[in-house]
């Protein structure tokens, strides 16, 4: 079995501070691991993957996550925070021959002008 | 590429009657699909797991008579509730794969659901 733990629930960061949001898993195999952002109302949209090939992932909107094994870490990041990137963003995992995704509980990220 | 579309995005219905919600992968085949349901403030939970021209398999405690799914295409999963109630309003959303470990999950949109 797999998990997920997202710590604390919301993050608040000036615009064009850098964002760290952190995620933490748990998988007796290797996983797969994926950052998801969701705006109000709509549904995920995927902004990064782990897949093994390496550890050091860029994503889309500027975002990146990088995985390390050793703190069963995967934290996104992204250098300079926009207006835009307030959202509710998901950590997740798979492993295994199992495709279900784990979610974490998700944070909200908030951006001040 | 990898778009997912749910109809409708909002429905609203009268406590008892049935309502029917479409997943569909646009522009790709998608071997299995999953329905979640996300109360607000909330993580996602998953309901059940399709595979195209099988039985759906659900999570512990969804009942599988209440919410029909049905996955009778590559391109197109249903989800039925049926005898609707208030307590089942709530914001549903599907995802699609093209399957196997480690693939990706694309979401739709969501369809937001209210029983009065």
């Amino acid at each position: 079995a797999q998990s997920v733990t997202q710590l604390g629930s919301h993050v608040s960061v000036s615009e064009g501070a850098l964002v760290l949001l952190r995620c933490n898993y748990s998988s007796s195999v290797p996983p797969y691991l994926f950052w998801y952002v969701q705006y109000p109302n709509q549904g995920l949209q995927l902004l990064l993957k782990y897949t093994s090939a390496a550890t050091l992932v860029k994503g889309i909107n500027g975002f990146e996550a990088e995985f390390k094994k050793s703190e069963t870490s995967f934290h996104l990041t992204k250098p300079s925070a926009h207006m835009s990137d307030a959202a509710e963003y998901f950590c997740a995992v798979t492993a295994g021959a199992n495709s279900k995704l784990t979610f974490g509980k998700g944070i909200t990220l908030s951006v001040r002008p | 590429g990898a778009v997912v579309s749910q109809h409708p995005s909002w429905v609203i219905c009268k406590s008892g009657t049935s309502v029917k919600i479409e997943c569909r992968s646009l522009d790709f085949q998608a071997t299995t699909m999953f329905w979640y349901r996300q109360f607000p403030k909330q993580s996602l939970m998953l309901m059940a797991t399709s595979n195209e021209g099988s039985k759906a398999t659900y999570e512990q405690g969804v009942e599988k008579d209440k919410f029909l799914i049905n996955h009778a295409s590559l391109t197109l999963s249903t989800l039925t509730v049926t005898s609707a109630h208030p307590e089942d309003s709530s914001f549903y959303i599907c995802s699609a794969s093209v399957g196997g470990p480690g693939e990706t999950q694309y979401f739709g949109p969501g369809t937001r659901l209210l029983v009065l």
